[in-house]
C-alpha cells in the first residue's frame, strides 16, 4: 500500500536552531501534502497544505515565517521550523492522499519529535 | 460548530470483548468521507476503516466495524474481541467534498484494554 515516509524521527537542538523536516510518498505522487503539529494527548491541528508548484495555504494563527513549507516535487514536501523556540517542541506529522477520490484515506508519515533545549 | 466529535476521552475494555468508539460529525455536504485512525504511543497515524457517505452498507475491516447511524449523524466504530495492541488512540475524521483533501479530526479517545 502507499507509504509516506517523514525524516527525522525525532530532532533535539538548541533554541535558535533552523529544524528541517522532509515528508515523501515513496510509492506514489502526491500533489498535494499536509502538515499537522500535535500536542501530547491532543488532536492533530492542521498547520498548512503543502501544494506541489505553488504557495503552501496556512491555517489561520500559524506563522508562514515561522513554519516554512517547500513543495518542489511530487513526492517531496519539506517543513522547517526558523529559528525554533522550546515553545515550538511538540509532534509534526505528515501526510498525503494516493488519488483524488473519496475512499481513499490520507497516508501518514511516523512523524518527527522535536524538542527545543 | 465542531466538525467531529469524540465524547470519550478514555474508555477501558476487558481483553476479548467488544468496544465501541463514538464519533458525531456536522456536515451540510452530501457527499463526505469517514475515517477512523488508530496511534499507538510511538505516535504513527494507522488507518483502520471507511464509510462513504453513500455507502449503503456498514463498513467491516476485519475486527473493526463502523455503525454508521446517517440520520443521527454518527460513525461509531466497533472493535470486537479486544487485544492488548488496541491500547491506543483512536481519532475519527471527516472529509467533505466540497472543501477537498481537507480532514477534520475528532480530539481522540483514548482506549485501554484491560488483561
Amino acid at each position: 500500500g502507499a507509504v509516506v515516509s517523514q525524516h527525522p524521527s525525532r530532532v533535539i537542538c538548541k533554541s535558535g536552531t533552523s529544524v528541517k523536516i522532509e515528508c515523501r510518498s515513496l510509492d506514489f505522487q502526491a500533489t498535494t501534502m499536509f502538515w499537522y503539529r500535535q500536542f501530547p494527548k491532543k488532536s492533530l491541528m492542521l498547520m498548512a497544505t503543502s501544494n506541489e508548484g505553488s504557495k503552501a495555504t496556512y491555517e489561520q494563527g500559524v506563522e508562514k515565517d515561522k513554519f516554512l513549507i517547500n513543495h518542489a516535487s511530487l513526492t517531496l514536501s519539506t517543513l522547517t521550523v526558523t529559528s525554533a523556540h522550546p515553545e515550538d517542541s511538540s509532534f509534526y506529522i505528515c501526510s498525503a492522499r494516493e488519488r483524488q477520490v473519496n475512499n481513499q484515506p490520507q497516508h501518514f508519515g511516523d512523524g518527527t519529535r522535536l524538542s527545543i533545549l | 460548530a465542531q466538525k467531529i466529535t469524540q465524547t470519550q476521552p478514555g474508555m477501558f475494555v476487558q481483553e476479548k470483548e467488544a468496544v465501541t468508539l463514538d464519533c458525531t460529525y456536522d456536515t451540510s455536504d452530501p457527499s463526505y468521507g469517514l475515517f477512523w485512525y488508530k496511534q499507538p504511543s510511538s505516535g504513527e497515524m494507522i488507518f483502520l476503516i471507511y464509510q462513504g457517505s453513500y455507502d449503503q452498507q456498514n463498513a467491516t475491516e476485519g475486527r473493526y466495524s463502523l455503525n454508521f447511524q446517517k440520520a443521527r449523524k454518527s460513525a461509531n466504530l466497533v472493535i470486537s474481541a479486544s487485544q492488548l495492541g488496541d491500547s491506543a488512540m483512536y481519532f475519527c475524521a471527516m472529509r467533505e467534498s466540497l472543501t477537498g483533501n481537507q480532514f477534520y479530526f475528532g480530539t481522540g479517545t483514548s482506549l485501554t484494554v484491560i488483561p
